[in-house]
């Protein structure tokens, strides 16, 4: 079985500001992790991933995330918030299988 | 391409009555997957299918049923819409290249209420 926990259901950054979302999981196999962003009335985009390799992953639009095996964590981060920011993240981890679990979103607000 | 398309994007059902949401993806992905998403709960899977003619259940399936007579189609039955199936509803596909570690790519929604 696999779960995600994503501390925090909303945050409110200042514009220029650091950006941290955090994500642990818990899979008894090796994960597949993502970030995903929801924009207002849409549907999710997929922000970045990691499979295998790199633990430092980078992904569109300034954010990137560091998979922690030791801390089982996935947390997401961009070094200054813009205002186009302003949506809900999503983490998902993916195990041996077909499907994803979804941790229960982090709404983002960004103050100017 | 048009990607992940679902029909329609609203509708207020009444108790009881049955619907069918539309799911149509034109990528040629093998996967395709139904979402409801409720607020702070993230997305819940309700029903998903490796190919055609192939449906499994996921975390919710109660009160839906699915049906994947071809690649592209996946559509989403409500037998008998309750209050609770009130959400907002996601399909997603996934092509079939390396496994569990590929992207999902999602439609823009479908928002149901049932009063």
């Amino acid at each position: 079985a696999q779960s995600v926990t994503q501390l925090g259901s909303h945050v409110s950054v200042s514009e220029g500001a650091l950006v941290l979302l955090r994500c642990n999981y818990s899979s008894s196999v090796p994960p597949y992790l993502f970030w995903y962003v929801q924009y207002p009335n849409q549907g999710l985009q997929l922000l970045l991933k990691y499979t295998t390799g790199a633990t430092l992953v980078k992904g569109i639009n300034g954010f990137e995330a560091e998979f922690k095996k030791s801390e089982t964590s996935f947390h997401l981060t961009k070094p200054s918030a813009h205002m186009s920011d302003a949506a809900e993240y999503f983490c998902a981890v993916g195990a041996a299988g077909n499907k994803l679990t979804f941790g229960g979103g982090t709404r983002v607000l960004v103050k100017p | 391409n048009a990607g992940v398309t679902q029909t329609p994007k609203f509708r207020i059902l009444k108790i009881g009555q049955s619907m069918t949401l539309q799911c149509a993806q034109d990528m040629n992905h093998n996967y395709m997957y139904w979402y409801r998403q409720d607020p702070g709960m993230g997305l819940k899977l309700i029903y998903y299918s490796v190919g055609a003619g192939i449906t499994d259940k996921g975390e919710v399936p109660n009160g839906y049923n699915v049906s994947r007579s071809t690649t592209e189609d996946f559509p989403l039955r409500l037998e008998l819409a309750a209050p609770s199936q009130t959400s907002v509803y996601f399909c997603a596909s996934r092509p079939r290249k390396t496994g569990a570690g590929d992207e999902q790519f999602f439609g823009p929604g479908t928002r149901l209420t049932v009063l």
